[in-house]
């Protein structure tokens, strides 16, 4: 079964601070996708990174990296130098070949504060 | 271009009625899913369409519907509304292959009272 876990319910940071988001994976598929979204308060889902089980390069972009790792079953996501208008709740995702399903995490409340 | 667009963006309704929620894709993007968003079960998966067709569907009852026009365009149907169907409905479209990345629209907020 697919499953996607994000332990952090909610974390409160002061802007400047760095903060990474954990999520955990689970699937039998050996082909597979992962994704991050972000849900601020106006409620659209916005669409951060995507990331193919194949490719576990990591990536810098801008103030955004991932961190993928497919031993750990993990796909976190970090934050350099938080700014307030990073407030929002994160969403991690899973979908599993040929499918545009997504199967989603509980979402990381993250609140940074001036 | 235009992102997805969702109407109408809130919705109230009573128990046993019907509600029907539109969906117009970004330009170009033939595939469309749907989501419902409550605080209880977080995120779940609705319906995908391709080309007016349902490819897959998510463990939801009878009751909830959809379908996909020739513009690609999509609908999706509740009907016999329950009080827990209250919720965020998110509407997504994608180009090119399976598994790209898919783009949110607003939602359509429903209150079932």
């Amino acid at each position: 079964a697919q499953k996607v876990t994000q332990a952090q319910t909610e974390i409160s940071v002061v802007e400047k601070e760095d903060v990474t988001l954990d999520c955990v994976y689970e699937t039998r598929d050996t082909t597979y996708y992962l994704f991050w979204y972000k849900q601020p308060p106006s409620g659209e889902l916005v669409f951060l990174i995507r990331r193919n089980s194949f490719d576990e390069q990591n990536e810098i972009s801008g103030r955004y990296s991932w961190n993928f790792q497919k031993s750990t079953s993990s796909f976190n996501f970090t934050i350099t130098a938080s700014q307030v208008v990073d407030s929002a709740v994160y969403f991690c995702a899973l979908s599993e070949d040929n499918t545009d399903k997504l199967i989603f995490g509980t979402g990381t409340r993250l609140q940074v504060f001036p | 271009k235009a992102g997805v667009t969702q109407t109408p963006r809130y919705l109230i309704k009573t128990r046993g009625q019907q509600v029907t929620l539109s969906c117009s894709p970004i330009s170009g993007h033939r595939s469309v899913s749907w989501y419902q968003q409550t605080p209880g079960q977080g995120l779940q998966f609705l319906f995908e369409y391709f080309s007016e067709t349902q490819r897959n569907k998510g463990n939801f009852p009878g009751r909830f519907s959809g379908r996909q026009f020739s513009n690609s365009r999509s609908e999706m149907n509740v009907s016999t509304l329950e009080l827990g169907d209250s919720a965020l409905y998110l509407c997504a479209s994608r180009s090119g292959g399976v598994n790209n990345e898919q783009f949110f629209g607003p939602g359509t907020r429903l209150t079932v009272l």
